[in-house]
């Protein structure tokens, strides 16, 4: 099945640096890359996805980027500020027909200091 | 537009009780997903359906674990007898999946479970 590789654990910035994120994926058949931001005490909040047939998307300050030639994306923060502090998961669809079967990875521990 | 309505947020029980976990998906999304999520093993996929049918229970931890999805607005998830080990926070999410192309998945606030 899928396996998906999430790094570093756990980042912290100064506010207005940039954080970035990666994750490596097995299955070669997905091809559907969603970002989620988990705040405490509430569940993952979809705040990007991208899919295959693109090799970078933005939205404001964070941008994804995808290499589907060696099995990579990444989530880049731009201008990072004080709430952008949370835990975030990558995830990788499931190759076949699997329902919208998401595999996440281990998840980032994102601090930014004031 | 209502998002994914987990209750309750909180359970607070004793070992060996029964525990029912309750999920209302969002409108109109025809797959639904339980999660469970703890420190040591991150966000793991328990079980799925897709139009209501049980696709893939293959993470159920044990037979103690079942879930069932009567219609498409309300799943259960269920735990009986429950174990202190099976003290975690555990999501609910729907997606609108299609085979053209796959949907997000959103999830609900949760339910935190204590079994003392």
């Amino acid at each position: 099945g899928e396996n998906v590789e999430q790094h570093p654990s756990t980042l912290s910035v100064q506010e207005g640096d940039s954080a970035v994120i990666k994750c490596t994926y097995s299955d070669s058949a997905s091809n559907y890359f969603p970002w989620y931001k988990q705040e405490l005490g509430k569940g993952p909040q979809l705040i990007i996805d991208i899919r295959s047939n693109v090799g970078e998307k933005k939205d404001q300050r964070i941008a994804v980027t995808l290499n589907k030639t060696a099995k990579h994306f990444s989530l880049h923060i731009t201008e990072t500020q004080p709430e952008d502090s949370a835990v975030y998961f990558c995830a990788a669809n499931a190759g076949g027909t699997s329902y919208g079967k998401l595999t996440f990875g281990q998840g980032t521990i994102l601090t930014v200091h004031p | 537009d209502a998002g994914v309505i987990q209750s309750p947020r909180h359970e607070v029980t004793e070992m060996g009780q029964e525990v029912t976990l309750r999920c209302k998906p969002i409108s109109g999304h025809n797959s639904l997903f339980w999660y469970r999520q703890t420190m040591m093993r991150g966000l793991e996929l328990l079980i799925y359906f897709n139009n209501n049918v049980p696709i893939d229970d293959s993470g159920m931890p044990e037979d103690r674990f079942s879930a069932k999805m009567p219609n498409a607005s309300f799943s259960t998830l269920k735990i009986q007898p429950s174990e202190p080990r099976d003290s975690a926070v555990y999501f609910c999410a729907s997606s609108a999946f299609t085979v053209l192309s796959n949907q997000p998945q959103h999830f609900g606030d949760g339910t935190r479970l204590s079994i003392l």
